[in-house]
C-alpha cells in the first residue's frame, strides 16, 4: 500500500526566503507525482505535475524534483512571498490507476 | 465556465439521514473524481469516473456511499444512513485526457450530529 509522507508539517519562514518541502513515498513505482496547493477551506489548486519519466518541472517561481529510486520529491519555493501561505500536498498515482495518494501536507506561513 | 461546482458548501444532518451532494465538472472535461477530507489529513480516493462509467471504487465507499455520473455531464454522491464518522469535507474535481490539470471544487463540508 503506497504511503506518502510529507516533512515538515509546518514552516513559518520571513519574507524573501527561498525554502524546500519535502514529500516521501514508499512505493517507487509511480505514473506520476503532483504538488498542489489547497487555501482554508477551499479545494485544491494544481501546481506541477512531474511524470515518471523526468526529474523535474518548473513553473515560475516553483520548482519540483522527482527521484524515484529514493522514492522522494522536493518542492522548491524561491523568494517567497505573504501570498504563498498555504498548505502544500503531494501526490502520486500508480501505474493503471486513475487514484492519487496524497500526503498530510506542509504548512506554509510566509511572514511579512 | 468559472471551474468545478459544487452544492451546498455546507450541509449539516442527524445520524441516520440521508444526504446528497452535487458536483457539476468543468463543460468539457471527461473525468470526475470524489475524495473525501478530514482535518489535517490529506484527502482520500472516494471513486473516478470517466464519462458516465464509474471505473474505480475505493473499498473506503462502502455500502452507504453510492456516486452516479448519469449522461458523463454532473455526478452526485449520496451518503445513506449518515454516521458521525462521515463528517468531512466532500471534494469532487474534473479532468480531461487531453489536457494535463486536475481541477478541485470548493467542497462540501459534511457535519453530522
Amino acid at each position: 500500500k503506497q504511503e506518502v509522507t510529507q516533512i515538515p508539517a509546518a514552516l513559518s519562514v520571513p519574507e524573501g526566503e527561498n525554502l524546500v518541502l519535502n514529500c516521501s513515498f514508499t512505493d517507487s513505482a509511480i505514473y506520476n507525482l503532483q504538488w498542489f496547493r489547497q487555501d482554508p477551506g477551499k479545494g485544491l489548486t494544481s501546481l506541477l505535475l512531474i511524470q515518471s519519466s523526468q526529474r523535474e518541472q518548473t513553473s515560475g517561481r516553483l520548482n519540483a524534483s522527482l527521484d524515484k529510486s529514493s522514492g522522494r520529491s522536493t518542492l522548491y519555493i524561491a523568494a517567497s512571498q505573504p501570498g504563498d501561505s498555504a498548505t502544500y500536498l503531494c501526490a502520486n498515482s500508480q501505474g493503471g490507476s486513475e487514484k492519487l495518494v496524497f500526503g498530510k501536507g506542509t504548512k506554509l506561513t510566509v511572514n511579512p | 465556465d468559472t471551474g468545478v461546482s459544487q452544492n451546498p458548501r455546507h450541509k449539516i444532518t442527524k445520524r441516520g439521514q440521508n444526504v446528497t451532494f452535487r458536483c457539476d465538472p468543468i463543460s468539457e472535461h471527461n473525468r470526475l473524481y470524489w475524495y473525501r477530507q478530514t482535518l489535517g489529513q490529506g484527502p482520500e480516493f472516494l471513486t473516478y469516473f470517466q464519462n458516465e462509467a464509474q471505473l474505480e471504487k475505493s473499498r473506503l465507499l462502502s455500502d452507504r456511499f453510492s456516486a452516479e455520473r448519469p449522461k458523463g455531464s454532473f455526478s452526485t454522491l449520496e451518503i445513506q444512513r449518515t454516521e458521525q464518522g462521515d463528517s468531512a469535507m466532500y471534494l469532487c474535481a474534473s479532468s480531461s485526457n487531453l489536457a494535463w490539470g486536475m481541477f478541485f471544487g470548493s467542497g462540501t463540508q459534511l457535519s453530522v450530529l
